[in-house]
């Protein structure tokens, strides 16, 4: 199947400071998502991209798309305490445009 | 409130228990899903409805089945649970599939199988 690859697992930071995640793959995709999920909660929707090269800002939070639409990026800045959580990239793929994740970063903020 | 609600939250069976996940939405969505969530694999699809009276396989069905029971409801069946199938079960729901339709998933289902 489809794979989305994201580095590292893990990713420990101080409050305060700013983080950047990315997400690759091998095939071309028209759009890329970024998924968080808090502890015990479900994942939520946080950013979508539609177009190849986009940067779309929400809050703190801002995600690009890639120019050879084989990656994505989302960058944190000023983290806080409640950026804690795993961050999911998710692409729409198959036939039936299925969503697709890849295997999440889970974010520690510390004090 | 809105949204996608699963029952039970947390639930532990011994191998070779039968049991059903439920899930149902009030967002009159016409697509339901059903992920499963192990460490260090992200959310892995198990089955989908793209609208009512349809379900297929997603990416991991095997010892799975499912039944849309109508547009609200999407339940999940493990048949005869085996301790592979520990894991955190997510329903997720969308207006219609595509890249134009978020999903709202619930909070999840906590199964340990021993």
């Amino acid at each position: 199947g489809q794979q989305l690859n994201q580095s590292p697992q893990s990713m420990f930071i101080q409050e305060g400071e700013d983080v950047s995640m990315n997400c690759t793959s091998s095939s071309i995709f028209n759009t890329w998502l970024w998924y968080k999920q808090d502890p015990g909660e479900g994942p939520v929707l946080l950013i979508a991209l539609y177009k190849a090269g986009e940067l779309t800002s929400n809050g703190r939070l801002t995600a690009q798309f890639g120019i050879t639409r084989k990656d994505s990026f989302l960058n944190i800045s000023a983290s806080i305490p409640s950026d804690v959580g795993i961050y999911f990239c998710a692409v729409y793929t198959g036939a039936n445009s299925k969503l697709t994740f890849g295997k999440g970063i889970t974010l520690s903020v510390r004090p | 409130n809105a949204g996608v609600t699963q029952t039970p939250k947390f639930q532990v069976l011994k191998t070779g228990q039968s049991m059903t996940l439920q899930c149902a939405q009030d967002m009159n969505h016409n697509s339901m899903y059903w992920y499963r969530q192990d460490p260090g694999m992200g959310l892995r699809l198990i089955y989908y409805s793209a609208s009512e009276g349809t379900t297929d396989k997603g990416e991991v069905p095997n010892g799975y089945n499912v039944s849309r029971l109508n547009k609200r409801e999407f339940s999940l069946r493990l048949e005869s649970a085996a301790p592979s199938q520990t894991s955190v079960y997510f329903c997720a729901s969308s207006e219609w599939q595509g890249p134009l339709y978020g999903y709202t998933f619930g909070s999840g289902t906590r199964l340990t199988v021993v």
